[in-house]
């Protein structure tokens, strides 16, 4: 069955450094793979999202990078701030949106 | 203006009762979600319905049932609590157009004593 991971349950870093997060899966490469960030007792918001076709894609101090050889997707937060402390997920999007994965989140601390 | 609504937010009750969560969205989307968030922060899709039709339909035992009335709700039902189904609840909606990029509601928190 379809598995993903993201490397690590938590991420502690200095501010002003980057961050990366990683996800890797199994078997079959996604149609999407989306970033969203999650804060305590509210619901996941979308930041970013690569087609399988793509290999890079930019928003702001965000960047995400999909390399469908080795099955892994890295997250990058670069300039990080203490306001980019939460917990970030990673979401498998097959085609037509008929099988959604998610994994199970790093939580990133970024200290002043 | 609230994008996607979930009701109620806190769900106390008893096992063996009988629940609803009601979810709406004012997107315009044309697919809806229902997750379960467990204790581990773990999300796991439960149904999604595009147009009102059943897409998605994972493992989840039938006391949960999902019902469409129309594009912009999504509601769901549970039968029969189990302390099992404590968890937090969230709907999400999406379009095909923009990659599923999905939009979640604040979430239900159900405690199941």
């Amino acid at each position: 069955s379809q598995k993903i991971e993201q490397n690590s349950e938590a991420l502690n870093i200095q501010e002003g450094k980057t961050a990366t997060l990683t996800c890797n899966y199994t078997n079959y490469s996604p149609a999407y793979l989306q970033w969203y960030r999650q804060d305590p007792g509210r619901g996941p918001v979308f930041l970013l999202l690569i087609r399988e076709n793509e290999k890079e894609k930019r928003k702001e101090r965000l960047k995400v990078t999909f390399d469908t050889t080795l099955k892994q997707s890295l997250f990058h937060i670069t300039a990080s701030q203490p306001a980019d402390s939460a917990t970030y997920l990673c979401a498998l999007v097959y085609s037509s949106a008929s099988k959604i994965i998610f994994g199970s989140g790093t939580r990133l601390s970024i200290r002043p | 203006d609230t994008a996607v609504s979930q009701t109620p937010k806190y769900l106390v009750t008893q096992m063996g009762n009988d629940k609803s969560i009601k979810c709406e969205q004012n997107l315009g989307h044309d697919t809806m979600y229902w997750y379960k968030q467990d204790s581990k922060k773990f999300l796991k899709i439960m149904f999604s319905y595009n147009n009102k039709e059943l897409i998605i339909n994972e493992t989840v035992p039938n006391r949960f049932s999902p019902k469409s009335p129309d594009k912009a709700h999504l509601n769901l039902h549970i039968n029969s609590l189990e302390l099992g189904d404590s968890a937090v609840y969230f709907c999400a909606s999406s379009s095909r157009g923009s990659a599923y990029e999905q939009y979640f509601g604040p979430g239900t928190r159900l405690t199941v004593t």
